[in-house]
C-alpha cells in the first residue's frame, strides 16, 4: 500500500537553530514529491514541487532535496514566523491524487 | 489573482442533516480536488472533479456522500443524512492541468470545518 511518513511529528527550535524534517515514501511511480506548510485554521500552501532524485529547491530559508527514498525539508536559521506544520505529499502514477504524510509541527522559540 | 475560495468556513449540522460544502477553483482551474482533515491525521484524498465529470471518486465513501462540479458554478460537496463521524475539515484543491509538471500542483482553499452535533 502507497505510504508517506514524515518524521519527526512534532520539534520545537530555537529561532536559529538549523535542522532538517524528513518524508520518507514508498509510493511506486512517483511522479511529483510536494512540500506545503499549513497553519492553523488554514489550508496547506504550496511551498515545493522535487519530481526526480537529486533535485532541489529553495525558497528563503528553507530547502527541498529529494532521493529515490524521502525527501529532506531543511530550515536554515529558522525564525519565529516559521512555525508551522509542514506537510510533504507524493502523486502517484495516475496522478489524480495526492498522498499527504500527517505532518511535522514545527515551533520556533524566540 | 483569488486563490481558491471555500464556503461556509465553518458549518454547524444536526445528525441527520444534510451537509452542503462549495468550492471555487483559481480563476482557469479545471481539474478540483476534494480531501477530508480529521484531528491527528493527514489528509485523505475523496474525489477528483472536471468540469461535468467525476474522473477518480475512489476515495470517496459509497454512501451518503456525492460530488459534482457542474459546467457553471462552483463544485459542491455534498453529505446526506450526517453522523457524528462526518465532523472534519474538508478541503478543496484546483490545478491547471493534468500531467506532470508546474501545471498539475494542487493549491488548496481555505476548508470547511464541519461540526455534526
Amino acid at each position: 500500500e502507497d505510504q508517506v511518513t514524515q518524521s519527526p511529528e512534532a520539534l520545537r527550535l530555537q529561532e536559529g537553530e538549523s535542522s532538517s524534517l524528513n518524508c520518507s515514501y514508498t509510493v511506486s511511480g512517483l511522479r511529483g514529491l510536494f512540500w506545503y506548510r499549513q497553519d492553523p485554521g488554514k489550508g496547506p500552501e504550496f511551498l515545493f514541487t522535487l519530481y526526480s532524485a537529486g533535485e532541489e529547491k529553495e525558497k528563503e530559508r528553507l530547502k527541498a532535496t529529494l532521493t529515490k527514498k524521502e525527501s529532506f525539508l531543511h530550515i536554515t536559521a529558522p525564525k519565529p514566523e516559521d512555525s508551522a506544520t509542514y506537510l510533504c505529499a507524493v502523486q502517484g502514477p495516475t496522478g489524480n491524487q495526492f498522498y499527504f504524510g500527517t505532518g511535522t509541527s514545527l515551533t520556533v522559540i524566540p | 489573482n483569488a486563490g481558491v475560495m471555500q464556503n461556509p468556513r465553518h458549518l454547524v449540522r444536526r445528525r441527520g442533516q444534510e451537509a452542503r460544502l462549495r468550492c471555487s477553483p483559481m480563476k482557469g482551474h479545471s481539474h478540483v480536488y476534494w480531501y477530508r482533515q480529521l484531528p491527528e491525521e493527514g489528509l485523505k484524498f475523496m474525489v477528483y472533479l472536471q468540469k461535468e465529470n467525476i474522473i477518480d471518486e475512489s476515495g470517496m465513501p459509497k454512501e451518503r456522500f456525492s460530488a459534482e462540479f457542474p459546467k457553471e458554478g462552483p463544485s459542491i460537496l455534498r453529505i446526506q443524512q450526517v453522523v457524528r463521524g462526518d465532523s472534519a475539515a474538508y478541503f478543496c484543491a484546483s490545478s491547471l492541468l493534468p500531467g506532470q509538471g508546474p501545471q498539475e500542483t494542487q493549491y488548496f482553499g481555505p476548508g470547511t470545518r464541519l461540526l455534526v452535533l
